[in-house]
């Protein structure tokens, strides 16, 4: 299985802020990764695909980036319904694995 | 917009079969592969599997001895089946429609809300 680890594990902002997410693929995923969004007590929400589309109707301050072993999500102005938990996932093969997620908390 | 809704019941004691359908509306299950997705309390994703409209699945090896994924087309339905249940399966089990951008990369566009499926004597 292709292990994919996110950092940091949680993280600390003001509305505002820029936020960088790292994503890392225990092998090469070429850029097959997406990026999700989910908030308590709801399911999660598809932001990116393809390392780097953004998914219809998702505000453009969420963008992909990175290919091979190494991604990134960034939030470029922080908003106070961005606040959640954002999950990498693979699609280079199955089973699909997920990152274990990172924590926006409000600073 | 298409819209997909978990059903089952929410306790299932150990050793025994959970069973969770889910229901497409709003469109056609054709066409498609349907996943289901869980979420045990406090932790992250773990995919289960998905099926293609037309039957063919594909399961993760570490549930592939107890899970079954069936689909039924008329009724625009999907069903997940786990055997032999523990405290472990204890989650919030969610279905999901696979998209896909040029037929290579794939992705979950739509997600049901997730049941919650309680393990427990």
């Amino acid at each position: 299985d292709i292990q994919m680890t996110q950092s940091p594990s949680s993280l600390s902002a003001s509305v505002g802020d820029r936020v960088t997410i790292t994503c890392r693929a225990s092998q090469s995923i070429s850029s097959y990764l997406n990026w999700y969004q989910q908030k308590p007590g709801k399911a999660p929400k598809l932001l990116i695909y393809a390392a780097s589309s953004l998914q219809s109707g998702v505000p453009s301050r969420f963008s992909g980036s990175g290919s091979g072993t190494d991604f990134t999500l960034t939030i470029s102005s922080l908003q106070p319904e961005d606040f959640a938990t954002y999950y990498c996932q693979q699609s280079y093969n199955t089973p699909r694995t997920f990152g274990q997620g990172t924590k926006v908390e409000v600073k | 917009q298409v819209q997909l809704q978990e059903s089952g019941p929410g306790l299932v004691k150990p050793s025994e079969t959970l069973s969770l359908t889910c229901t497409v509306s709003g469109g056609s299950i054709s066409n498609y592969y349907w996943s289901w997705i869980r979420q045990p309390p406090g932790k992250g994703l773990e995919w289960i599997g998905y099926i293609y409209y037309s039957g063919s699945t594909n399961y993760n090896p570490s549930l592939k001895s107890r899970v079954t994924i069936s689909v039924d087309t008329p009724k625009n339905q999907f069903s997940l089946k786990l055997s032999s249940v523990t405290a472990a399966d204890t989650a919030v089990y969610y279905c999901a429609r696979r998209g896909w951008l040029m037929n290579y990369y794939y992705y979950m566009d739509v997600w049901g809300k997730g049941t919650t499926v309680t393990v427990s004597s």
